[in-house]
């Protein structure tokens, strides 16, 4: 059964102080893994997208990497800003549908 | 520009209302999507249209009624709903939706749906 699974469910850090949050999968042939930035009560804002194992991509603070069984996203520095709930999803095995993490909540204090 | 814009933001209806949400993109996108989201949870696909054509329905009781008037625009038509209903109402559109590529959908700000 395809299934997205993401750790931790919560995480808290310091100002500066840098981590990584996780997303494993369980799909018949990967066809994408996306990354998504949500924050309260506004809709999902896209980030990454990573087609094969061994692909990374960064923006500002955020690094994605993509194995054959996980992603992580990396969080270098991480301010208050980053503060949010972070989504994975990939595109399921055998229909036209993303089969969603159920998201990590990162909150950065100053 | 990666902006899909929703409206209304916030919307209040009774069980026996009729009221409409709609969306809008300008990426040239030929895939446009509605969600639902319940707090703490992902989004959950309700609706898809590809090239204007309904697509993917998702099982979704007929008190919710899709529309693709063009490429540009979708609209939720909602009737009779129940408080159970009550959630925020995203939508998303993607360059293609039978390519063989999976593209990166867009999402819009949603609406958040109250039903009393």
């Amino acid at each position: 059964e395809d299934q997205v699974t993401q750790s931790p469910e919560a995480l808290r850090l310091q100002e500066g102080e840098s981590s990584s949050l996780n997303c494993s999968y369980t799909v018949s042939g990967l066809r994408g893994l996306f990354w998504y930035r949500q924050d309260p009560g506004k809709g999902p804002e896209f980030l990454f997208t990573l087609y094969s194992a061994g692909e990374e991509k960064e923006k500002e603070r955020l690094k994605a990497t993509l194995t054959k069984k996980e992603s992580f996203l990396h969080i270098t520095a991480p301010k208050p800003e980053d503060s949010a709930t972070y989504l994975c999803a990939v595109p399921a095995g055998n229909n036209r549908k993303l089969i969603w993490g159920l998201g990590t909540s990162l909150a950065v204090n100053p | 520009d990666t902006e899909v814009t929703q409206t209304p933001k916030h919307l209040v209806m009774g069980m026996t209302n009729k009221k409409s949400l709609k969306c809008e993109q300008h990426m040239g996108h030929r895939a446009m999507y509605w969600y639902k989201q319940k707090a703490k949870k992902p989004p959950e696909l309700m609706f898809v249209y590809s090239y204007e054509k309904l697509s993917i329905n998702e099982s979704v009781p007929s008190r919710f009624s899709p529309e693709c008037p063009n490429s540009s625009l979708l609209n939720l038509h909602l009737h009779a709903l129940q408080p159970e209903d009550s959630a925020l109402y995203l939508c998303a559109s993607s360059q293609d939706f039978l390519a063989s590529v999976w593209n990166e959908q867009f999402f819009g700000p949603g609406t958040r749906l109250t039903v009393l």
